[in-house]
């Protein structure tokens, strides 16, 4: 079993949808990663948690320590959101980083 | 100007061959890393150079020889190319410092896809 989580796997929704992607992880941390993948492959580092809830434009992205999850969400998505969303985690006391295996959001106009 | 770059873009090659992609960042972070993103589009560390040292070392083949430089720079050499080893390999850097989350935020480059015939 993977030490981190994601879900769902695959999501396609229609424009304008609020969409929600999961990370559960099982290892102690010391923060937590969303990175967005397009589709030709460039990687963007969209937020970096370790409490709480970040917030930019239409991306909000929360952590629960305690639980192990944090969640992705995208208000009034557009089909430019349309990418992978991957969750990494950094383990606590070194820089190691475990990436989930991200969820493929597609949006269709 | 591009903050992480590598190069090549494109990388089609023969098995057994040896070859090398270049990495190099201008944020003047201390800390570079090496991915690989297998065909599923799983991302894997591979390894992770701080100050020029080596501070991870994932399990990959001795094959995979990372060198770096000076900080701003982190190649990675492979020998002996496998099929297998073909895949995307992102390289990325942080300000890398554990005692300082505000640092840690990784950057990437545009990766490396490497095709091994």
């Amino acid at each position: 079993k993977n030490e981190v989580e994601q879900s769902p796997q695959n999501l396609t929704a229609q424009e304008g949808e609020f969409i929600t992607i999961n990370c559960s992880y099982s290892v102690g941390i010391s923060a937590l990663h969303w990175l967005q993948q397009h589709p030709g492959g460039g990687i963007v580092s969209l937020f970096m948690l370790s409490s709480g809830k970040k917030k930019h434009g239409r991306l909000i992205a929360t952590i629960n320590i305690q639980e192990k999850h944090s969640s992705l969400h995208i208000t009034a998505s557009h089909p430019r959101d349309s990418a992978v969303y991957i969750c990494a985690v950094k383990h606590f006391g070194n820089e190691k980083l475990t990436f989930g295996t991200g969820t493929r959001l597609t949006i269709i106009p | 100007d591009t903050a992480v770059s590598q190069t090549p873009k494109y990388l089609v090659t023969q098995m057994g061959n040896d070859k090398s992609i270049k990495c190099e960042q201008n944020l003047g972070h201390d800390t570079m890393y090496w991915y690989k993103q297998d065909s599923k589009k799983f991302l894997k560390i591979m390894f992770s150079y701080n100050n020029k040292e080596l501070i991870i070392n994932e399990t990959v083949p001795n094959r995979f020889s990372p060198k770096s430089p000076d900080k701003a720079h982190l190649n990675l050499h492979i020998n002996s190319l496998e099929l297998g080893d073909s895949a995307v390999y992102f390289c990325a850097s942080s300000q890398g410092s554990v005692t300082s989350l505000a640092k840690n935020i990784q950057y990437f480059g545009a990766g490396t896809r490497l095709s091994v015939l």
